[in-house]
């Protein structure tokens, strides 16, 4: 089974530090994705990536930055926390191929809240 | 614009009884893919169910099956003899078309959170 794992379920950080939350995932896949989840906006994409060091902004990229330096592992980047940034985060992997069944694979999310 | 509606935020349904949890999508993109995920209150997204829309039948796995109406661009979820861990959220969402072709990123919809009563 593919198995996608974030570093941390829960995570309280101060607004000004900078957050890490990090990916791994075991199945060679070349996509990684991060979302956010918030109540009643469902899960909106803020960066994904189709391959070590290549990444592309999503649909809420302000704010965040990613890195992946390795295939399997995909960092999400908080530069500066801020309370807005407070959410459930989700991060998910899948094949490479376009038009095809497959689906993404996501971790178990991580709760941050910035306080 | 793409887009995925889910017009139900919560429903109940009865222990064995059968459930539809709607789902209309928008594209002009004539290749797409939809896809269905299960949120538990632990948080993990599990894949349920997928529908191409060049497929010939409707998908079904399991309990799950989907009700493919492509000219009403809808792909209701239906899951059959609904159980207590069927208790959840829901998520349409739908592959995304890009410049030359689809992508792999998929459009969310806001979900459905479904409670079955004993």
């Amino acid at each position: 089974d593919v198995k996608v794992t974030q570093s941390s379920r829960y995570l309280v950080k101060r607004t000004g530090e900078k957050v890490f939350l990090e990916c791994v995932q075991d199945m060679d896949h070349e996509n990684m994705f991060w979302y956010r989840q918030d109540p009643g906006l469902g899960l909106r994409l803020i960066y994904f990536s189709y391959d070590v060091k290549m990444k592309e902004k999503g649909d809420i990229p302000e704010g965040y930055s990613v890195s992946r330096e390795k295939k399997e592992r995909f960092s999400l980047i908080l530069e500066s926390a801020s309370t807005n940034q407070t959410s459930m985060y989700l991060c998910a992997s899948s094949h490479g191929a376009t038009n095809s069944n497959q689906p993404q694979h996501f971790g178990d999310g991580t709760r941050l809240s910035i306080l | 614009a793409q887009k995925i509606t889910q017009t139900q935020p919560g429903m109940f349904v009865q222990e064995k009884e059968a459930v539809t949890l709607d789902c209309t999508y928008d594209t002009s993109d004539p290749s797409y893919g939809l896809f269905w995920y299960k949120q538990p209150s632990s948080g993990e997204m599990i894949f349920l169910i997928y529908q191409g829309s060049y497929d010939q039948q409707n998908a079904t796995e399991g309990r799950y099956s989907l009700n493919f109406q492509k000219a009403r661009k809808s792909a209701n979820l239906v899951i059959s003899a609904s159980q207590l861990g069927d208790s959840a959220m829901y998520f349409c969402a739908m592959r995304e078309a890009g410049y030359g072709g689809a992508t792999n990123k998929l459009i969310f919809g806001t979900g459905t959170l479904l409670a079955v009563q004993p």
